[in-house]
């Protein structure tokens, strides 16, 4: 099936480790993007990649790193220097350059960090 | 990007039309109207988009005005699983880094009662 998967759906981690969450697309999309979502909040864009091999700071990119080696992958590290990473994490792919297009999101990964 | 305003909170019968309003009066020429929704810890799922012309597909119908400064999404039928969070996005349609963001606000909840 083509979609977006995002692995773990729960991650815990302790204060000051950094961790990576994955997402994957077999859509073939070349943007991909990293949201952030806090409880009652609409969701905030950290990073956002048009293309292999290039990527964009979005509003809230403090704290957060992303590599885009593959097109198919946009890994996210929430690195020691978040101030608040425990949130839920949506990851989100469509097709181009044209902005007509919707954007597909994955189920989400709920980072804890205790 | 237009800003979008929406009511934070609806409630609706279920068989009943739902009608989620939403206001971007400074929206541009280029700019397409989208809605999203987002079930309960999930990640946002697409429903519809348009620029000018209403727009029906097999989950919603978007009514957007001549002035483009306001449209309203229409589920013709709610059911208990509509009950979501709502979101009105605009998205300019011209190519670069910027029309890859998509900026969420905080939605509407739609509560459908049986």
């Amino acid at each position: 099936d083509g979609g977006i998967t995002q692995s773990p759906k729960y991650l815990f981690r302790k204060e000051g480790q950094n961790v990576t969450l994955s997402c994957e697309q077999n859509l073939n999309h070349d943007a991909m993007y990293w949201y952030r979502q806090d409880p009652g909040q609409g969701l905030r864009l950290i990073y956002y990649s048009q293309i292999v091999n290039d990527f964009q700071k979005g509003d809230i990119a403090e704290g957060y790193s992303v590599s885009r080696e593959k097109k198919e992958s946009f890994p996210l590290t929430v690195t020691s220097a978040q101030k608040n990473p425990t949130a839920f994490y949506l990851c989100a792919s469509s097709i181009g350059v044209q902005g007509n297009t919707e954007a597909f999101f994955g189920q989400g990964t709920r980072l804890t960090v205790v | 990007d237009a800003k979008t305003t929406q009511p934070t909170s609806m409630d609706c019968a279920e068989g009943r039309a739902a009608n989620l309003p939403c206001n971007h009066s400074t929206i541009s020429g280029n700019e397409y109207v989208y809605w999203y929704r987002q079930i309960h810890s999930q990640g946002p799922q697409y429903i519809i988009h348009g620029l000018k012309n209403n727009e029906t597909n097999e989950m919603a119908s978007l009514i957007i005005t001549e002035d483009r400064k306001s449209s309203t999404l229409i589920l013709p039928h709610a059911t208990l699983r509509d009950t979501a969070v709502y979101y009105c996005i605009v998205r300019v349609a011209r190519s670069g880094g910027s029309n890859y963001k998509l900026t969420f606000g905080k939605g509407t909840l739609l509560t459908v009662n049986p």
